[in-house]
């Protein structure tokens, strides 16, 4: 049982380019997230999804777009990289409303 | 919306010692409050949780307690290993998502 698993694990990308990162969760759960974290900053909400179809803007969503096209993936897409966007980049899923999230290991993106 | 505050952010013990870690919440209606432990390099990992209709939760060596009228909880971890270091953050939900503290290093030496 793989749990949430995120692809890539590290990239270094140059100001401009895109890229889309990929998050993908075997145990059925409707709600998937997308956090940064930034060093003294906790983690913070960039959007969310409640179920296939469905997405919505978190705390920080500025300069990223996601889709949820499959209820096992979720993509988080820059289209346009900045170096304000370096950081460490996690995954989320819970069952439901008020329940337990369950994280991947992370993307270490530095861009240049 | 929501906003959480931690303390400290660092804590250094002895094994054998006991931690708490406390944190204080905004949003009155906030009723979801998850503690995570988070290892260098992994994701962070859930630990133990405690919702607004119970004021005291205890696994093995890890408790937290909730005290909705001055709207704050705390983790206590008491006889700490070595294995304990990490980072700690708590977190609150009043509805579909997590605010969370800005975290807690602890640090525990043998």
């Amino acid at each position: 049982n793989a749990g949430v698993t995120q692809t890539p694990k590290f990239r270094v990308l140059k100001t401009g380019q895109s890229m889309t990162l990929l998050c993908a969760q075997d145990m059925n759960h409707e709600y998937m997230y997308w956090y940064r974290q930034d060093p003294g900053m906790g983690l913070r909400l960039i959007h969310y999804s409640v179920g296939e179809g469905t997405t919505a803007k978190g705390e920080v969503p500025d300069g990223y777009n996601v889709s949820r096209l499959k209820k096992q993936n979720f993509l988080l897409g820059l289209e346009s990289a900045a170096p304000s966007q370096t950081s460490v980049y996690f995954c989320a899923s819970s069952y439901g409303r008020n329940q337990p999230q369950h994280f991947g290991d992370g993307t270490r993106l530095s861009i240049l | 919306g929501e906003n959480v505050e931690q303390h400290p952010s660092t804590l250094s013990v002895q094994e054998g010692d006991s931690a708490v870690i406390k944190c204080t919440y905004s949003d009155s209606a906030s009723n979801y409050f998850p503690w995570y432990k988070q290892e260098l390099g992994k994701g962070p990992q859930l630990i133990i949780d405690i919702r607004s209709n119970v004021g005291e939760k205890k696994d093995q060596r890890i408790a937290v307690t909730l005290n909705k009228t001055a709207k704050h909880f705390s983790l206590h971890i008491t006889e700490t290993q070595p294995e304990d270091s990490a980072v700690y953050f708590c977190a609150a939900s009043s509805d579909s998502t997590l605010t969370f503290g800005k975290g807690t290093m602890l640090l525990v030496s043998p």
